[in-house]
Protein backbone atom coordinates (compact mmCIF):
# COMPACT_ATOMS: atom_id res chain seq x y z
CA UNK A 1 0.00 0.00 0.00
CA UNK A 2 1.22 3.84 -0.72
CA UNK A 3 1.96 6.03 1.76
CA UNK A 4 3.28 9.39 2.70
CA UNK A 5 4.99 11.01 5.38
CA UNK A 6 5.86 14.43 6.59
CA UNK A 7 8.29 13.98 9.55
CA UNK A 8 7.44 17.81 10.69
CA UNK A 9 3.81 19.17 12.15
CA UNK A 10 5.22 22.38 12.26
CA UNK A 11 8.07 24.66 10.59
CA UNK A 12 8.89 28.03 11.21
CA UNK A 13 11.12 30.39 9.55
CA UNK A 14 12.02 33.53 9.39
CA UNK A 15 10.71 35.98 6.19
CA UNK A 16 13.33 36.29 3.37
CA UNK A 17 14.69 33.01 4.31
CA UNK A 18 14.70 29.85 2.76
CA UNK A 19 11.98 26.93 3.56
CA UNK A 20 11.85 23.13 3.00
CA UNK A 21 8.96 21.34 4.04
CA UNK A 22 9.72 17.44 4.21
CA UNK A 23 7.69 14.34 2.73
CA UNK A 24 8.87 10.78 2.25
CA UNK A 25 6.91 8.41 0.08
CA UNK A 26 6.25 4.72 -0.19
CA UNK A 27 5.27 3.60 -2.92
CA UNK A 28 4.88 -0.80 -5.13
CA UNK A 29 5.44 1.20 -8.42
CA UNK A 30 5.74 4.37 -10.04
CA UNK A 31 4.98 7.52 -8.01
CA UNK A 32 3.35 10.55 -9.17
CA UNK A 33 4.06 13.05 -6.32
CA UNK A 34 1.90 16.29 -5.72
CA UNK A 35 2.32 18.92 -3.16
CA UNK A 36 -0.86 20.83 -2.19
CA UNK A 37 -1.80 23.84 0.05
CA UNK A 38 -4.31 24.81 1.90
CA UNK A 39 -5.08 28.50 3.37
CA UNK A 40 -8.41 28.76 6.55
CA UNK A 41 -11.35 27.76 5.38
CA UNK A 42 -10.42 26.87 1.71
CA UNK A 43 -9.75 24.03 -0.48
CA UNK A 44 -6.58 22.73 -1.26
CA UNK A 45 -4.92 24.64 -4.25
CA UNK A 46 -2.49 22.56 -6.41
CA UNK A 47 0.98 23.62 -6.30
CA UNK A 48 3.38 21.25 -8.49
CA UNK A 49 3.73 17.75 -9.33
CA UNK A 50 6.25 15.67 -10.67
CA UNK A 51 5.70 12.76 -13.45
CA UNK A 52 9.14 12.17 -15.12
CA UNK A 53 11.94 13.53 -15.79
CA UNK A 54 13.87 16.52 -14.27
CA UNK A 55 14.24 16.17 -10.60
CA UNK A 56 13.86 19.60 -9.78
CA UNK A 57 9.82 20.45 -10.25
CA UNK A 58 8.89 24.23 -10.63
CA UNK A 59 5.62 25.32 -9.32
CA UNK A 60 3.02 27.81 -8.64
CA UNK A 61 4.13 30.92 -6.28
CA UNK A 62 7.80 30.62 -6.09
CA UNK A 63 7.80 26.72 -4.88
CA UNK A 64 9.93 23.94 -6.26
CA UNK A 65 10.08 20.42 -5.16
CA UNK A 66 13.31 18.37 -5.40
CA UNK A 67 12.59 14.22 -6.36
CA UNK A 68 14.97 11.89 -4.80
CA UNK A 69 14.46 8.15 -5.59
CA UNK A 70 17.29 7.06 -3.74
CA UNK A 71 15.76 8.47 -0.44
CA UNK A 72 12.04 8.86 -1.23
CA UNK A 73 11.48 11.91 -0.56
CA UNK A 74 9.95 14.87 -2.48
CA UNK A 75 10.47 18.08 -0.58
CA UNK A 76 9.26 21.09 -1.12
CA UNK A 77 11.40 24.32 -1.31
CA UNK A 78 10.87 27.97 -1.58
CA UNK A 79 14.49 30.26 -1.55
CA UNK A 80 13.03 33.09 0.43
CA UNK A 81 10.00 32.87 2.21
CA UNK A 82 6.87 35.34 2.39
CA UNK A 83 4.82 35.50 5.14
CA UNK A 84 1.56 35.02 3.07
CA UNK A 85 3.34 31.59 2.45
CA UNK A 86 1.86 30.82 6.03
CA UNK A 87 -0.50 27.65 5.40
CA UNK A 88 -1.36 24.06 5.78
CA UNK A 89 0.90 21.98 2.90
CA UNK A 90 -0.09 18.46 1.95
CA UNK A 91 2.47 16.04 0.35
CA UNK A 92 0.52 13.35 -2.11
CA UNK A 93 1.18 10.32 -3.80
CA UNK A 94 -0.54 8.49 -6.27
CA UNK A 95 0.93 4.90 -7.40
CA UNK A 96 0.99 3.98 -11.15
CA UNK A 97 1.15 0.17 -10.17
CA UNK A 98 1.52 -2.04 -14.02
CA UNK A 99 -0.97 -0.88 -16.94
CA UNK A 100 -3.64 -0.10 -14.15
CA UNK A 101 -3.77 3.93 -13.01
CA UNK A 102 -5.61 4.43 -9.62
CA UNK A 103 -7.46 7.47 -8.98
CA UNK A 104 -6.46 7.81 -5.26
CA UNK A 105 -4.41 10.59 -3.54
CA UNK A 106 -3.09 9.70 -0.58
CA UNK A 107 -1.76 12.33 1.22
CA UNK A 108 0.60 12.76 4.22
CA UNK A 109 -0.97 14.02 7.64
CA UNK A 110 -0.14 17.65 6.41
CA UNK A 111 2.64 20.48 7.41
CA UNK A 112 1.56 23.73 8.98
CA UNK A 113 4.57 26.77 7.95
CA UNK A 114 4.17 29.86 9.98
CA UNK A 115 6.66 32.55 8.11
CA UNK A 116 7.95 35.34 11.02
CA UNK A 117 7.91 39.05 9.64
CA UNK B 1 -10.91 29.71 -7.14
CA UNK B 2 -10.50 26.52 -8.76
CA UNK B 3 -13.71 26.26 -10.95
CA UNK B 4 -14.87 23.26 -8.82
CA UNK B 5 -18.35 24.77 -7.05
CA UNK B 6 -20.07 22.65 -3.55
CA UNK B 7 -23.03 23.44 -1.93
CA UNK B 8 -24.10 23.75 0.80
CA UNK B 9 -20.55 25.44 2.44
CA UNK B 10 -22.15 24.33 5.56
CA UNK B 11 -24.66 21.51 6.89
CA UNK B 12 -25.70 21.02 10.32
CA UNK B 13 -28.24 18.06 10.96
CA UNK B 14 -28.37 15.86 13.78
CA UNK B 15 -27.63 11.90 14.33
CA UNK B 16 -29.22 9.30 12.43
CA UNK B 17 -30.47 12.08 9.40
CA UNK B 18 -29.38 11.75 5.86
CA UNK B 19 -27.49 14.75 3.99
CA UNK B 20 -26.98 15.01 0.28
CA UNK B 21 -23.33 17.13 -0.71
CA UNK B 22 -23.44 18.38 -4.46
CA UNK B 23 -20.08 19.14 -6.74
CA UNK B 24 -20.08 20.62 -9.69
CA UNK B 25 -16.45 19.86 -11.27
CA UNK B 26 -14.60 22.48 -13.71
CA UNK B 27 -16.04 22.55 -16.95
CA UNK B 28 -13.92 19.94 -19.12
CA UNK B 29 -12.89 17.35 -16.32
CA UNK B 30 -14.22 14.20 -16.47
CA UNK B 31 -13.43 12.93 -13.11
CA UNK B 32 -14.74 13.57 -9.91
CA UNK B 33 -13.13 12.44 -6.49
CA UNK B 34 -14.69 13.07 -2.96
CA UNK B 35 -12.25 13.15 0.30
CA UNK B 36 -12.97 13.39 3.77
CA UNK B 37 -10.78 15.91 6.09
CA UNK B 38 -11.05 15.31 9.30
CA UNK B 39 -8.64 16.00 12.92
CA UNK B 40 -7.97 12.40 13.87
CA UNK B 41 -8.07 10.96 10.06
CA UNK B 42 -6.25 13.66 8.49
CA UNK B 43 -7.66 13.72 4.36
CA UNK B 44 -8.72 10.84 3.46
CA UNK B 45 -10.06 9.61 -0.02
CA UNK B 46 -13.90 8.51 -0.32
CA UNK B 47 -14.63 7.21 -4.14
CA UNK B 48 -13.87 8.57 -7.54
CA UNK B 49 -16.01 8.25 -10.51
CA UNK B 50 -14.99 8.74 -14.32
CA UNK B 51 -17.78 9.85 -16.79
CA UNK B 52 -20.70 8.58 -14.76
CA UNK B 53 -19.08 5.21 -14.08
CA UNK B 54 -17.48 4.45 -10.29
CA UNK B 55 -13.42 4.18 -10.74
CA UNK B 56 -11.87 3.49 -7.83
CA UNK B 57 -13.12 3.26 -3.99
CA UNK B 58 -11.12 4.16 -0.81
CA UNK B 59 -12.79 4.32 3.13
CA UNK B 60 -15.98 4.85 2.55
CA UNK B 61 -18.50 3.63 4.66
CA UNK B 62 -21.69 1.58 3.84
CA UNK B 63 -23.58 4.41 4.97
CA UNK B 64 -22.28 6.47 2.49
CA UNK B 65 -22.74 6.70 -1.70
CA UNK B 66 -22.38 8.81 -4.32
CA UNK B 67 -23.17 9.08 -7.73
CA UNK B 68 -22.49 11.26 -10.70
CA UNK B 69 -24.90 12.54 -12.92
CA UNK B 70 -24.98 12.44 -17.25
CA UNK B 71 -24.67 16.39 -16.88
CA UNK B 72 -21.31 15.18 -14.66
CA UNK B 73 -21.85 17.20 -11.55
CA UNK B 74 -21.94 14.38 -8.34
CA UNK B 75 -23.71 13.93 -5.23
CA UNK B 76 -22.60 12.14 -2.24
CA UNK B 77 -25.17 10.97 0.39
CA UNK B 78 -24.55 10.35 3.73
CA UNK B 79 -27.42 8.47 5.75
CA UNK B 80 -27.78 7.20 9.63
CA UNK B 81 -24.89 9.87 10.13
CA UNK B 82 -22.88 9.61 13.45
CA UNK B 83 -20.94 12.38 15.47
CA UNK B 84 -18.06 10.94 13.41
CA UNK B 85 -18.96 11.63 10.45
CA UNK B 86 -18.58 15.46 11.34
CA UNK B 87 -15.43 16.61 8.95
CA UNK B 88 -14.96 18.71 5.85
CA UNK B 89 -16.05 17.16 3.01
CA UNK B 90 -14.29 18.09 -0.23
CA UNK B 91 -14.77 17.60 -3.88
CA UNK B 92 -11.81 17.40 -6.49
CA UNK B 93 -11.87 17.09 -10.04
CA UNK B 94 -9.26 16.11 -12.77
CA UNK B 95 -9.68 15.71 -16.64
CA UNK B 96 -8.73 12.84 -17.44
CA UNK B 97 -8.92 9.82 -14.32
CA UNK B 98 -4.97 9.22 -15.03
CA UNK B 99 -2.72 9.05 -12.41
CA UNK B 100 -0.58 11.91 -13.67
CA UNK B 101 -3.50 14.42 -13.91
CA UNK B 102 -3.39 17.08 -10.91
CA UNK B 103 -6.89 17.16 -8.82
CA UNK B 104 -8.29 20.65 -8.16
CA UNK B 105 -10.01 20.89 -5.10
CA UNK B 106 -13.64 22.60 -4.44
CA UNK B 107 -13.55 24.78 -0.69
CA UNK B 108 -15.59 21.79 0.82
CA UNK B 109 -18.71 21.48 2.84
CA UNK B 110 -18.32 21.61 6.76
CA UNK B 111 -21.05 18.96 7.97
CA UNK B 112 -21.48 18.82 11.47
CA UNK B 113 -23.66 16.62 13.16
CA UNK B 114 -24.57 16.92 16.69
Amino acid sequence: AQSVAQPEDQVNVAEGNPLTVKCTYSVSGNPYLFWYVQYPNRGLQFLLKYITGDNLVKGSYGFEAEFNKSQTSFHLKKPSALVSDSALYFCAVRDWAGGTSYGKLTFGQGTILTVHP
Amino acid sequence: DSGVTQTPKHLITATGQRVTLRCSPRSGDLSVYWYQQSLDQGLQFLIQYYNGEERAKGNILERFSAQQFPDLHSELNLSSLELGDSALYFCASSVLASSYNEQFFGPGTRLTVL
